[in-house]
Protein backbone atom coordinates (compact mmCIF):
# COMPACT_ATOMS: atom_id res chain seq x y z
CA UNK A 1 0.00 0.00 0.00
CA UNK A 2 1.01 3.65 -1.09
CA UNK A 3 1.69 5.88 1.13
CA UNK A 4 -0.19 8.66 -0.13
CA UNK A 5 -3.30 7.85 -2.44
CA UNK A 6 -4.55 9.95 -4.95
CA UNK A 7 -6.57 9.95 -7.47
CA UNK A 8 -4.58 11.10 -11.01
CA UNK A 9 -7.77 11.94 -13.03
CA UNK A 10 -8.30 13.68 -14.99
CA UNK A 11 -11.07 15.52 -13.16
CA UNK A 12 -13.20 17.46 -15.77
CA UNK A 13 -16.02 20.37 -14.18
CA UNK A 14 -17.70 22.91 -15.55
CA UNK A 15 -16.86 26.64 -14.96
CA UNK A 16 -18.10 28.04 -11.68
CA UNK A 17 -18.79 24.51 -10.30
CA UNK A 18 -17.74 23.05 -6.69
CA UNK A 19 -14.48 21.16 -7.07
CA UNK A 20 -13.51 18.23 -4.49
CA UNK A 21 -10.32 17.42 -4.27
CA UNK A 22 -8.86 14.26 -2.03
CA UNK A 23 -6.16 12.35 -0.82
CA UNK A 24 -5.91 8.88 1.38
CA UNK A 25 -2.93 8.02 3.43
CA UNK A 26 -1.97 5.23 5.89
CA UNK A 27 0.94 6.59 7.56
CA UNK A 28 -0.69 7.87 10.68
CA UNK A 29 2.57 9.82 12.04
CA UNK A 30 1.48 12.50 9.54
CA UNK A 31 0.45 16.08 11.02
CA UNK A 32 0.96 18.58 8.99
CA UNK A 33 -0.77 18.33 5.47
CA UNK A 34 -0.42 20.66 2.23
CA UNK A 35 -1.83 21.50 -0.59
CA UNK A 36 -0.04 22.38 -3.84
CA UNK A 37 -1.06 23.55 -7.70
CA UNK A 38 1.30 23.20 -10.12
CA UNK A 39 0.99 24.41 -13.83
CA UNK A 40 2.84 22.36 -16.78
CA UNK A 41 6.01 22.79 -16.76
CA UNK A 42 6.50 24.69 -13.57
CA UNK A 43 7.31 24.04 -9.87
CA UNK A 44 4.52 23.18 -7.34
CA UNK A 45 3.08 26.61 -5.55
CA UNK A 46 2.10 26.14 -2.19
CA UNK A 47 -1.76 26.94 -1.63
CA UNK A 48 -2.68 25.77 1.52
CA UNK A 49 -1.42 24.09 4.57
CA UNK A 50 -2.99 22.56 7.77
CA UNK A 51 -2.03 21.28 11.00
CA UNK A 52 -4.32 18.81 12.60
CA UNK A 53 -8.17 18.10 11.74
CA UNK A 54 -10.33 20.36 11.09
CA UNK A 55 -10.85 22.94 7.93
CA UNK A 56 -9.03 25.93 7.24
CA UNK A 57 -10.10 28.55 4.30
CA UNK A 58 -8.52 30.99 2.13
CA UNK A 59 -10.62 32.87 -0.15
CA UNK A 60 -12.44 30.74 -2.42
CA UNK A 61 -9.84 27.37 -1.26
CA UNK A 62 -10.79 25.31 1.78
CA UNK A 63 -8.77 22.69 3.06
CA UNK A 64 -10.07 19.56 5.37
CA UNK A 65 -8.47 17.14 6.72
CA UNK A 66 -9.69 13.95 8.85
CA UNK A 67 -6.96 12.48 10.67
CA UNK A 68 -9.08 9.71 12.20
CA UNK A 69 -9.74 8.96 8.72
CA UNK A 70 -6.50 9.39 7.21
CA UNK A 71 -8.73 11.40 4.73
CA UNK A 72 -7.77 15.01 3.57
CA UNK A 73 -9.27 17.33 1.09
CA UNK A 74 -9.41 20.43 -0.85
CA UNK A 75 -12.16 22.40 -1.84
CA UNK A 76 -12.38 25.41 -4.60
CA UNK A 77 -15.59 27.79 -4.68
CA UNK A 78 -16.45 28.88 -8.03
CA UNK A 79 -13.80 27.39 -10.01
CA UNK A 80 -12.22 29.12 -12.70
CA UNK A 81 -10.10 28.27 -16.27
CA UNK A 82 -7.36 29.87 -14.34
CA UNK A 83 -7.92 26.48 -11.88
CA UNK A 84 -6.85 23.97 -14.51
CA UNK A 85 -3.69 22.70 -13.23
CA UNK A 86 -2.53 19.77 -11.50
CA UNK A 87 -3.19 19.81 -7.76
CA UNK A 88 -0.43 17.58 -5.50
CA UNK A 89 -1.34 16.86 -1.91
CA UNK A 90 1.60 16.87 0.41
CA UNK A 91 1.86 15.38 4.02
CA UNK A 92 4.90 15.31 6.87
CA UNK A 93 5.25 13.65 10.37
CA UNK A 94 7.11 16.48 11.82
CA UNK A 95 10.25 16.74 14.18
CA UNK A 96 13.30 16.04 11.57
CA UNK A 97 14.53 18.07 8.32
CA UNK A 98 13.30 15.54 5.80
CA UNK A 99 11.23 16.16 2.86
CA UNK A 100 7.41 15.90 2.01
CA UNK A 101 5.59 12.86 1.14
CA UNK A 102 3.56 13.53 -2.05
CA UNK A 103 0.69 12.29 -3.91
CA UNK A 104 0.90 11.92 -7.34
CA UNK A 105 -1.50 14.43 -8.23
CA UNK A 106 -4.80 14.74 -9.72
CA UNK A 107 -4.97 16.76 -12.61
CA UNK A 108 -8.07 19.29 -12.86
CA UNK A 109 -9.56 20.57 -15.90
CA UNK A 110 -12.28 23.55 -15.64
CA UNK A 111 -14.20 23.92 -18.82
CA UNK A 112 -14.81 27.84 -19.91
CA UNK B 1 11.05 38.29 0.20
CA UNK B 2 12.22 34.52 -0.38
CA UNK B 3 13.01 33.33 -3.72
CA UNK B 4 14.64 30.21 -5.55
CA UNK B 5 16.15 29.95 -8.75
CA UNK B 6 17.35 26.79 -10.58
CA UNK B 7 19.45 26.82 -13.56
CA UNK B 8 19.56 25.91 -16.34
CA UNK B 9 15.99 25.68 -17.11
CA UNK B 10 16.21 22.86 -19.89
CA UNK B 11 18.75 20.50 -20.56
CA UNK B 12 19.27 18.00 -22.85
CA UNK B 13 22.07 15.33 -22.45
CA UNK B 14 23.60 12.09 -23.93
CA UNK B 15 24.12 9.65 -21.86
CA UNK B 16 27.46 8.78 -20.25
CA UNK B 17 27.79 12.61 -19.72
CA UNK B 18 28.25 14.54 -16.49
CA UNK B 19 25.59 16.74 -15.18
CA UNK B 20 25.52 19.95 -13.00
CA UNK B 21 22.19 21.36 -11.48
CA UNK B 22 22.30 24.65 -9.52
CA UNK B 23 19.90 26.06 -7.02
CA UNK B 24 19.92 29.25 -5.21
CA UNK B 25 17.84 31.01 -2.45
CA UNK B 26 17.56 34.43 -1.44
CA UNK B 27 16.12 36.32 1.58
CA UNK B 28 16.52 33.35 4.00
CA UNK B 29 19.05 31.88 6.20
CA UNK B 30 20.62 28.45 6.81
CA UNK B 31 17.48 26.75 4.94
CA UNK B 32 16.68 23.44 4.98
CA UNK B 33 16.80 22.19 1.05
CA UNK B 34 15.89 19.68 -0.92
CA UNK B 35 16.17 18.04 -4.22
CA UNK B 36 13.07 16.20 -6.12
CA UNK B 37 12.90 14.27 -9.23
CA UNK B 38 9.42 14.52 -10.99
CA UNK B 39 8.99 11.41 -13.28
CA UNK B 40 5.77 11.24 -15.75
CA UNK B 41 3.22 9.32 -13.27
CA UNK B 42 5.28 8.93 -10.18
CA UNK B 43 4.84 12.10 -8.74
CA UNK B 44 7.40 13.60 -6.67
CA UNK B 45 10.10 12.12 -5.16
CA UNK B 46 12.79 12.95 -2.88
CA UNK B 47 16.46 12.75 -3.87
CA UNK B 48 18.42 14.60 -1.27
CA UNK B 49 18.20 17.03 1.91
CA UNK B 50 20.51 19.50 3.86
CA UNK B 51 20.32 21.04 6.71
CA UNK B 52 23.59 22.76 6.44
CA UNK B 53 26.79 23.76 4.59
CA UNK B 54 28.52 20.03 3.55
CA UNK B 55 25.63 18.46 5.36
CA UNK B 56 23.59 16.28 2.49
CA UNK B 57 21.25 13.41 3.18
CA UNK B 58 20.38 10.80 0.71
CA UNK B 59 16.80 9.16 0.42
CA UNK B 60 17.61 6.88 -2.15
CA UNK B 61 20.57 4.73 -3.58
CA UNK B 62 21.26 6.39 -7.10
CA UNK B 63 23.82 7.54 -9.70
CA UNK B 64 23.29 11.51 -8.27
CA UNK B 65 24.94 13.38 -5.79
CA UNK B 66 24.19 16.51 -4.19
CA UNK B 67 26.72 19.09 -2.35
CA UNK B 68 26.00 22.46 -0.54
CA UNK B 69 28.87 24.63 -0.83
CA UNK B 70 26.94 27.65 0.72
CA UNK B 71 24.43 28.16 2.90
CA UNK B 72 22.04 29.14 0.20
CA UNK B 73 23.33 26.86 -3.12
CA UNK B 74 22.44 23.34 -3.65
CA UNK B 75 24.16 21.54 -6.12
CA UNK B 76 22.73 18.33 -8.30
CA UNK B 77 25.58 15.95 -10.06
CA UNK B 78 26.31 13.25 -11.65
CA UNK B 79 29.37 11.96 -12.91
CA UNK B 80 27.76 9.50 -15.74
CA UNK B 81 24.60 10.02 -16.88
CA UNK B 82 21.54 7.29 -17.27
CA UNK B 83 18.52 7.09 -19.49
CA UNK B 84 16.33 6.63 -16.54
CA UNK B 85 18.09 10.37 -14.92
CA UNK B 86 15.57 12.06 -17.29
CA UNK B 87 12.76 13.85 -15.43
CA UNK B 88 12.09 17.12 -14.14
CA UNK B 89 14.04 17.94 -10.49
CA UNK B 90 12.69 20.27 -8.54
CA UNK B 91 14.78 21.74 -5.19
CA UNK B 92 12.77 23.30 -2.50
CA UNK B 93 13.80 25.26 0.70
CA UNK B 94 12.19 25.01 3.97
CA UNK B 95 12.72 27.88 6.55
CA UNK B 96 10.29 27.79 9.06
CA UNK B 97 8.24 25.00 10.42
CA UNK B 98 7.50 22.39 7.59
CA UNK B 99 6.34 24.77 4.98
CA UNK B 100 8.59 24.14 1.50
CA UNK B 101 8.67 26.19 -1.74
CA UNK B 102 9.68 24.86 -4.69
CA UNK B 103 11.63 26.61 -7.45
CA UNK B 104 10.66 26.77 -11.29
CA UNK B 105 12.72 23.07 -12.14
CA UNK B 106 14.97 21.61 -14.80
CA UNK B 107 14.03 19.63 -17.41
CA UNK B 108 16.29 17.01 -18.01
CA UNK B 109 16.40 14.85 -20.97
CA UNK B 110 18.97 11.84 -21.68
CA UNK B 111 19.21 10.68 -24.89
Amino acid sequence: QKEVEQDPGPLSVPEGAIVSLNCTYSNSAFQYFMWYRQYSRKGPELLMYTYSSGNKEDGRFTAQVDKSSKYISLFIRDSQPSDSATYLCAMYSGGGADGLTFGKGTHLIIQP
Amino acid sequence: SQTIHQWPATLVQPVGSPLSLECTVEGTSNPNLYWYRQAAGRGLQLLFYSVGIGQISSEVPQNLSASRPQDRQFILSSKKLLLSDSGFYLCAFRDRAYEQYFGPGTRLTVT
